[in-house]
């Protein structure tokens, strides 16, 4: 099985700053299986990238990823206030779906 | 729009039964392929089981094979999770989500709790 590991465990940032988040695979996985999304408390998460640089509908352009191999990458270029919650890389592989433990990013 | 709905959720003891259920709305339900992911208080997502569009083949993660079953209803627009033997650590909230590679659209979740 393939494990994602996301570092840091939380990012302490201030609005307006840029986000970069990690996603390391234990084996190399096709970008095309690689997505990430958004989970603020309470709710659902949200679908914000797939096959590693796709923006999902709806999204905005401050959101980008890139990667490629084994290690994956999220930006957000200006963190605006909504954006502050816990994000989550995910893969697909031999009809398994895993996904890596999270990135918190805080209001610093 | 698409929705979809959980239900089924509650209180439970180890060892007991529950079937989880996802009503599924503005899409064509049977060409979708669906998925249960949980997610324990506090912790991550933790993809559970996956079926395919005409429900001929699932897929299971290691901690569930042979306690849990996913099956759906395409008359009915709904998936659903028919698990057994319930542990403690499957206490978790349980999301029903749409996709192939990857989830586009997730219910709000039901919460299950095993406990005595």
């Amino acid at each position: 099985e393939i494990v994602l590991t996301q570092s840091p465990g939380t990012l302490s940032l201030s609005p307006g700053e840029r986000a970069t988040l990690s996603c390391r695979a234990s084996q190399n996985i096709s970008s095309s299986y690689l997505a990430w999304y958004q989970q603020k408390p309470g709710q659902a998460p949200r679908l914000l990238m797939y096959g590693a640089s796709s923006r999902a509908t709806g999204i905005p352009d401050r959101f980008s990823g890139s990667g490629s191999g084994t290690d994956f990458t999220l930006t957000v270029s200006r963190l605006e206030p909504e954006d502050f919650a816990v994000y989550y890389c995910q893969q697909y592989g031999r009809s398994s779906w895993t996904f890596g433990q999270g990135t918190k990013v805080e209001i610093k | 729009e698409v929705q979809l709905v959980e239900s089924g959720g509650g209180l439970v003891q180890p060892g007991g039964s529950l079937r989880l259920s996802c009503a599924a709305s503005g899409f064509t339900f049977s060409t979708y392929w669906m998925h249960w992911v949980r997610q324990a208080p506090g912790q991550g997502l933790v993809w559970v089981s996956h079926i395919n569009s005409d429900g001929s083949s699932t897929n299971y993660a290691d901690s569930v094979k042979g306690r849990f079953t996913i099956s759906r209803d395409n008359a009915k627009n709904t998936l659903y999770l028919q698990m057994n033997s319930l542990r403690v650590e499957d206490t978790a909230v349980y999301f029903c989500a749409r996709g192939r590679l990857y989830f586009d659209y997730w219910g709000q979740g039901t919460l299950v709790t095993v406990s005595s």
